[in-house]
């Protein structure tokens, strides 16, 4: 098995730019969740899915987060426009029912 | 409100024991987790403990749960330099529906060679 997919692993860009980042959950995995990571705020659940439905956004910063699951092994989230406080470590993880959750490598994001 | 807890950081020799703690305020949680951090990596599984159970041994890992306390606490023997991480705990409430994990704000171990 090849683990949590999440591309790309760094991200340079600039403010005000649209950012996509990319999440391929493990095969057969009805559970897929967004968390971002700072020094400040350590880690926070942004989204999570249930079979490719947004259950809970409560954690998604404001209206320039979204996320969407197309299908059951793809999934975005995209910052736009993007600021330097959105600079973080990006994780996508993802579970079966009542199981542990399995991380992704995550994703660098740097705005300048 | 669900909420973990955790010491930031943790220094011991190499060879020592580490313990790390962490308090969880959901009495109805099924599951707690620890996870390992490595730096500039996601987030590995290292062990869980089923809340009806009190102690759990993985080869160098002993986790402790004191549920009257609501208190959770991984040991590692002989630590080594690689064991040097951030370490979260995690709990899972009751409620199947959700897998929704409520993470501690982690714990920086660092092993002096």
């Amino acid at each position: 098995d090849a683990g949590v997919i999440q591309s790309p692993r760094h991200e340079v860009t600039e403010m005000g730019q649209e950012v996509t980042l990319r999440c391929k959950p493990i095969s057969g995995h009805d559970y897929l969740f967004w968390y971002r990571q700072t020094m400040m705020r350590g880690l926070e659940l942004l989204i999570y899915f249930n079979n490719n439905v947004p259950i809970d956004d409560s954690g998604m910063p404001e209206d320039r987060f979204s996320a969407k699951m197309p299908n059951a092994s793809f999934s975005t989230l995209k910052i736009q426009p993007s600021e330097p406080r959105d600079s973080a470590v990006y994780f996508c993880a993802s579970s079966r029912p009542r199981d542990t959750q399995y991380f992704g490598p995550g994703t660098r994001l740097t705005v300048l | 409100g669900e909420d973990v807890e955790q010491s930031l950081f943790l220094s011991v020799r190499e060879g020592d024991s580490s313990v790390i703690n962490c308090t969880y305020t959901d009495s109805s949680s099924t599951y707690l987790y620890w996870y390992k951090q490595e730096p500039g990596a996601g987030l590995q599984l290292l062990t869980y403990i089923f809340s009806n159970m009190d102690m759990k041994q993985d080869q160098r890992l002993t986790v402790l749960l004191n549920k009257k306390d609501k208190h959770l606490s991984l040991r590692i023997a002989d630590t080594q330099t690689g064991d040097s991480a951030i370490y979260f705990c995690a709990e899972r409430a009751y409620g199947g529906a959700t897998n929704k994990l409520i993470f501690g704000t982690g714990t920086l171990l660092a092993v002096q060679p």
